[in-house]
């Protein structure tokens, strides 16, 4: 049982270059999300998926795309990497309504020069 | 607008007591959760307030007061490795969907 998986671990980027972060969980959980924590500020919902199929904005969704492209992955996308973008991205996923637990992935820490 | 506010450092020495205070300011308010993060680790889950009143799990503990808006983590018999990032999250609906608000963290040293 891995829980929460995510690929690459690192990666750095040139503006303007585009890139896929790649997530996936074991726990047959229907929501997925995806976070964004910078030196600071905690963390903040980029986009989330409440079931397969459906996809939401979060706080800060300018920039990025994604695609839930089954129950077990939620794919994060910059289509044009830009130096704001420079952070450390975390995946999760939950069972809610049936608990509101949050389990993170390792994390992808992503540079943009 | 929400916000919440937590000290952003506390340090400690061993085996002493430590509180961290969590104040939010949400619509919606369904509840508050704790999480720890180590130095380049992920968030891992500590607790979740949806009712007022005392949680307690092995040596950390985790208060709400709703109509106070406040809330805190209480850590007992302090080891070296409790030192880390202890996030408030707010669990509100707000904007159209549930969401996990996070607090900026408090930093935990703990000391020999």
């Amino acid at each position: 049982n891995a829980g929460v998986t995510q690929t690459p671990k690192f990666q750095v980027l040139k503006t303007g270059q585009s890139m896929t972060l790649q997530c996936a969980q074991d726990m047959n959980h229907n929501s997925m999300y995806w976070y964004r924590q910078d030196p600071g500020m905690g963390l903040r919902l980029i986009y989330y998926s409440a079931s397969e199929g459906t996809t939401d904005k979060g706080e800060v969704p300018n920039g990025y795309n994604v695609s839930r492209l089954n129950k077990r992955e939620f794919s994060l996308r910059l289509e044009s990497a830009a130096p704001s973008q420079t952070s450390v991205y975390f995946c999760a996923s939950s069972e809610e309504p049936v608990s509101y637990e949050q389990y993170f992935g390792p994390g992808t820490r992503l540079t943009v020069t | 607008g929400q916000s919440l506010e937590q000290p952003s450092e506390v340090t400690a020495v061993e085996g002493a007591i430590v509180q961290i205070n969590c104040t939010y300011q949400t619509s919606g308010f369904y509840g508050l959760s704790w999480y720890q993060q180590h130095d380049g680790g992920a968030p891992t889950f500590l607790s979740y307030n949806a009712l007022d009143g005392l949680e307690e799990t092995g040596r950390f503990s985790s208060f709400l007061s709703r109509s106070d808006s406040y809330g805190y983590l209480l850590l007992q018999e302090l080891q070296m490795k409790d030192s880390a990032s202890y996030f408030c999250a707010v669990r509100a609906f707000s904007g159209g969907y549930n969401k996990l608000i996070f607090g900026a963290g408090t930093r935990l040293a703990v000391h020999p």
